[in-house]
């Protein structure tokens, strides 16, 4: 059973700080990842995408990737109560045709 | 969504009564994903195509079939809709391996 796990939260953070969501997976096989952002009552929407070890930055998102330690997280930084959501990890097989999702981490961001 | 469109967006039927859901795309991806998502379990696939007429199980496949007779379109049945059926289903589209997905706008489902 390939499997993806995230603490479900929620992760609380003030606004302004740092957030860190944590994601990890067990086919060492997988070469892509990402992360998707689902509003409640929404569907889940694209915010990043990984492919080789280290960081990735785009705007205040963060995604860093450890392939050795099977270890996927996003940062997000100066939170803002808008990035309030539950965030989704997902990991491709190691046939590159199907992704398998965390059960999610929900994020809540105080003013 | 840009691109990909579900319907119906809610629907309520009654156990035992087959039930299909459309997904359609304009962006001629290749690939399409059928997903359930319930508090507790997540996103689960439930099949996917990897083409016109080409289809595969995922890993919660049972009463379910799905058909692509033409790229656009992703159809998912419900052969004799039960409780446990209600959920809340994710069309995504996807044009290559390894690639993102891009979901529809998902349909509710009840089972009564």
């Amino acid at each position: 059973q390939k499997e993806v796990e995230q603490n479900s939260g929620p992760l609380s953070v003030p606004e302004g700080a740092i957030a860190s969501l944590n994601c990890t997976y067990s086919d060492r096989g997988s070469q892509s990842f990402f992360w998707y952002r689902q509003y409640s009552g929404k569907s889940p929407e694209l915010i990043m995408f990984i492919y080789s070890n280290g960081d990735k930055e785009d705007g205040r998102f963060t995604a860093q990737l450890n392939k050795a330690s099977q270890y996927v997280s996003l940062l997000i930084r100066d939170s803002q109560p808008s990035d309030s959501a539950t965030y989704l990890c997902a990991v491709d097989n190691n046939a590159g045709n199907m992704l398998t999702f965390g059960g999610g981490t929900r994020l809540m961001v105080k003013p | 969504d840009a691109g990909i469109t579900q319907s119906p967006r809610h629907k309520v039927t009654e156990t035992g009564t087959p039930v299909t859901l459309r997904c359609h795309q304009t962006e001629n991806h290749r690939y399409m994903y059928w997903y359930r998502q319930d508090p507790g379990h997540g996103l689960r696939l439930i099949h996917y195509s990897y083409g016109v007429k080409d289809t595969d199980k995922g890993e919660v496949s049972d009463g379910y079939s799905v058909s692509r007779s033409k790229t656009e379109d992703f159809l998912l049945t419900l052969e004799s809709a039960t409780s446990s059926q209600t959920s809340v289903y994710f069309c995504a589209i996807r044009a290559q391996r390894g690639y993102g997905y891009t979901f529809g706008s998902g349909t509710r489902l009840t089972v009564v």
